[in-house]
């Protein structure tokens, strides 16, 4: 069975700092790679995916995640946050290439400070 | 343009009392997934409808029942409501294939008093 492992639940950090956020999972197989967010009262948008290739992928809002096979992370960075970053974030994983469903980290609650 | 549309955002009903959660999508995607998220969880899968397939998660409760008549439309019933069903319900479809993220709805808030 595939889990998911984000190792940080709350992050608080003031605009213009760095970001980066864990995610480990495990599965012996291929797997599919994805992060979350969701704003205040909204649903959940993709902000990057990853899936073959160039292990380093751009997402939206200037975000970017690197797959590192032998550690089994996927790790959000940016590089400069801004308020409007405030969100839950979720990293998930499925395999395959058919129908299968998400299995989700437990989010990363980040706050970004004026 | 909302694209997976859940109906109601807000649902209250009683214990015991069979309840049934809407989802509908534009996207003609094959594929719609059902999810439980309760307070400070991950979202957890509990089914989904590859077309007219349809795949249960084996930890999921027999409470939990769904329907999808068409392509646009799958339901979520829950037969008798436990208080341990109130949770966020979040519905998402997908293509079939590796590179096919999976679309949210909003979700529907479901409350048991």
């Amino acid at each position: 069975a595939q889990s998911v492992s984000q190792h940080n639940h709350h992050v608080i950090l003031s605009e213009a700092a760095s970001l980066e956020l864990g995610c480990n999972y495990s599965y012996g197989g291929t797997v599919n790679l994805f992060w979350y967010v969701q704003y205040p009262g909204q649903h959940l948008q993709l902000l990057l995916k990853y899936f073959s290739g160039d292990p380093l992928v751009k997402g939206i809002k200037g975000f970017e995640a690197e797959f590192i096979k032998s550690k089994f992370s996927f790790n959000l960075r940016k590089p400069s946050v801004q308020w409007s970053d405030t969100a839950e974030y979720f990293c998930a994983v499925n395999s395959g290439g058919g129908a299968d469903g998400l299995t989700f980290g437990k989010g990363t609650h980040l706050i970004i400070q004026p | 343009d909302a694209m997976v549309i859940q109906n109601p955002r807000y649902q209250v009903t009683q214990f015991g009392k069979p309840v049934t959660l809407s989802c509908s999508q534009t996207l003609n995607h094959n594929v719609m997934y059902w999810y439980q998220q309760k307070s400070s969880q991950a979202p957890k899968l509990l089914f989904h409808y590859y077309d007219k397939d349809f795949n249960n998660e084996a930890d999921t409760p027999d409470n939990f029942q769904s329907r999808r008549p068409n392509t646009s439309f799958c339901f979520l019933d829950i037969r008798s409501p436990g208080l341990g069903d109130a949770a966020m319900y979040l519905c998402a479809t997908s293509r079939v294939g590796r590179n096919q993220p999976q679309h949210f709805g909003d979700g529907t808030r479901l409350s048991i008093l």
